[in-house]
């Protein structure tokens, strides 16, 4: 059974870059058709998609965030990373990684999830 | 990009009850929507896939329909342990998938 853990600082300095990393056990990152994610959820707030990464490294960003993230893999560690750059308050939230399965009809759907790490913006 | 509205925002229901909360796309997203479960300090739970499919393990009385852009979640017979929050979740706007804003289910 895949299972996902995110790690990172939980807490980041207004400006600076917020960097997380997700490592993946029970199978490798590398196999099967699948798409790693990253998604945000502020404290009583609703799931922003930040970005997903495939296996050939291959990325797509949310528009709303794309000149701030970058999503990277290492297929050695088994994990995949995210940066997140100039962070502000607006920032804080529990991110998340997942996994996203396709269906034939390409739909994606995250079945496998982390648990999730609060990341609080604050000097 | 295409935007999921849920409604209610919360709904307040008993044991036994039978609840429905509705996801609308503001363009037709075919069948490619999902629904998720959320508790407290837990990640989200897929439920239902592909607007009326049921992810394996999860129970019969929950069940999905629509299409397009009108999707509903039902619940046949509240459990106590169905008290928590639903999303759904557009699955096909290539690049970019977008959640509704959650409903929240809670004790009468």
């Amino acid at each position: 059974q895949v299972q996902l853990q995110e790690s990172g600082p939980g807490l980041v300095k207004p400006s600076q870059t917020l960097s997380l990393t997700c490592t993946v056990s029970g199978g490798s990152i590398s196999s099967g058709s699948y798409y790693w994610s990253w998604i945000r959820q502020p404290a009583g707030k609703g799931l922003e998609w930040i970005g997903r990464i495939y296996t050939s490294g291959s990325t797509n960003y949310n528009p709303s965030l794309k000149s701030r993230v970058t999503i990277s893999v290492d297929t050695s560690k088994n994990q995949f990373s995210l940066k997140l750059s100039s962070v502000t308050a607006a920032d804080t939230a529990v991110y998340y990684c997942a996994r996203g399965d396709r269906d034939p009809t390409l739909a994606e759907y995250f079945q496998h999830w982390g648990q999730g790490t609060l990341v609080t913006v604050s000097s | 990009d295409i935007q999921m509205t849920q409604s209610p925002s919360s709904v307040s229901a008993s044991v036994g009850d039978r609840v429905t909360i509705t996801c609308r796309a503001s363009q037709g997203i075919s069948s490619w929507l999902a629904w998720y479960q959320q508790k407290p300090g837990k990640a989200p739970k897929l439920l239902i896939y592909a607007a009326s499919s049921l992810q394996s393990g999860v129970p019969s009385r929950f069940s999905g329909s629509g299409s397009g852009t009108d999707f509903t979640l039902t619940i046949s017979s509240l459990q106590p342990e169905d008290f928590a929050t639903y999303y759904c979740q557009q699955a096909n706007s290539f690049p970019l998938l977008t959640f509704g804003g959650g409903t929240k289910v809670e004790i009468k």
